[in-house]
C-alpha cells in the first residue's frame, strides 16, 4: 500500500501565480480531504469529497482556492492568484466512508508565497 | 462550529517519564483518534477509540474514550526521544462526517 501520495513535496513561488497541489488518494478510499496546517489555526478543513463529489467547501477560505476530483484516484487544489498568507502545508488525506476506517494522511505540499 | 480543546500546548519531559495529554468537546463525538506528527511529515494514526468508555493500549500509549463522550486522554508511559512530535486528538461524529481536529500538543523528551 502506497499511501496516500502528495506533490509536490515544496513549493516555492511568486505573489500572483497559480498554484496547483496534487493528491491521488489510497486505492480503495472514497473519501479524500483537504487540509491546511499552520501555526496559528493548526489544521483546518479545506474541502471534502465523497465518491469524488464535493460534499463540504465551507472551509475554502476565498474563491482564489478551488479543488477538483475528477476521478477515484486523483485530485488537485488550485489557489490563483496566490498570496503570502497562504504560505502553509497543504495535507491531502483519504478513508472509506463509514464504518471504522481512519484517516490516512499524505506527507503534504509546503507551500511558501513570496 | 464545534471545537476540541486539546492540553497541554507543549510540554518538556525527561526520557523515561510518563506523559499524559487530553482532549475535551463541548460536543459529543462517536469516534476518537490520537494521531502523531513527526516533522516534514503528515498526522499517523496511533489509536481509534469507538465506544464510550473504551480504553486501549498500543505498546507504550494508552489511551480512553470518555463515557460522557466528550473526552479523551492519551497516556505515553516510560518516554523515549523518538516520542516527540505532535500529537493530535480528533473527534468524529459519525463514519459519514470529516475529523474535527484539537490544535495539538507538541511533546519534547530531553534525553
Amino acid at each position: 500500500d502506497a499511501g496516500v501520495i502528495q506533490s509536490p513535496r515544496h513549493e516555492v513561488t511568486e505573489m500572483g501565480q497559480e498554484v496547483t497541489l496534487r493528491c491521488k488518494p489510497i486505492s480503495g478510499h472514497n473519501s479524500l480531504f483537504w487540509y491546511r496546517q499552520t501555526m496559528m489555526r493548526g489544521l483546518e478543513l479545506l474541502i471534502y469529497f465523497n465518491n469524488n463529489v464535493p460534499i463540504d467547501d465551507s472551509g475554502m477560505p476565498e474563491d482564489r482556492f478551488s479543488a477538483k476530483m475528477p476521478n477515484a484516484s486523483f485530485s488537485t487544489l488550485k489557489i490563483q492568484p496566490s498570496e503570502p498568507r497562504d504560505s502553509a502545508v497543504y495535507f491531502c488525506a483519504s478513508s472509506r466512508t463509514g464504518g471504522d476506517s481512519p484517516l490516512h494522511f499524505g506527507n503534504g505540499t509546503r507551500l511558501t508565497v513570496t | 462550529g464545534q471545537q476540541l480543546n486539546q492540553s497541554p500546548q507543549s510540554m518538556f519531559i525527561q526520557e523515561g517519564e510518563d506523559v499524559s495529554m487530553n482532549c475535551t468537546s463541548s460536543s459529543i463525538f462517536n469516534t476518537w483518534l490520537w494521531y502523531k506528527q513527526d516533522p516534514g511529515e503528515g498526522p499517523v494514526l496511533l489509536i481509534a477509540l469507538y465506544k464510550a468508555g473504551e480504553l486501549t493500549s498500543n505498546g507504550r500509549l494508552t489511551a480512553q474514550f470518555g463515557i460522557t463522550r466528550k473526552d479523551s486522554f492519551l497516556n505515553i508511559s516510560a518516554s523515549i526521544p523518538s516520542d516527540v512530535g505532535i500529537y493530535f486528538c480528533a473527534g468524529q461524529i459519525s463514519g459519514n462526517t470529516p475529523l474535527v481536529f484539537g490544535k495539538g500538543t507538541r511533546l519534547s523528551v530531553i534525553a
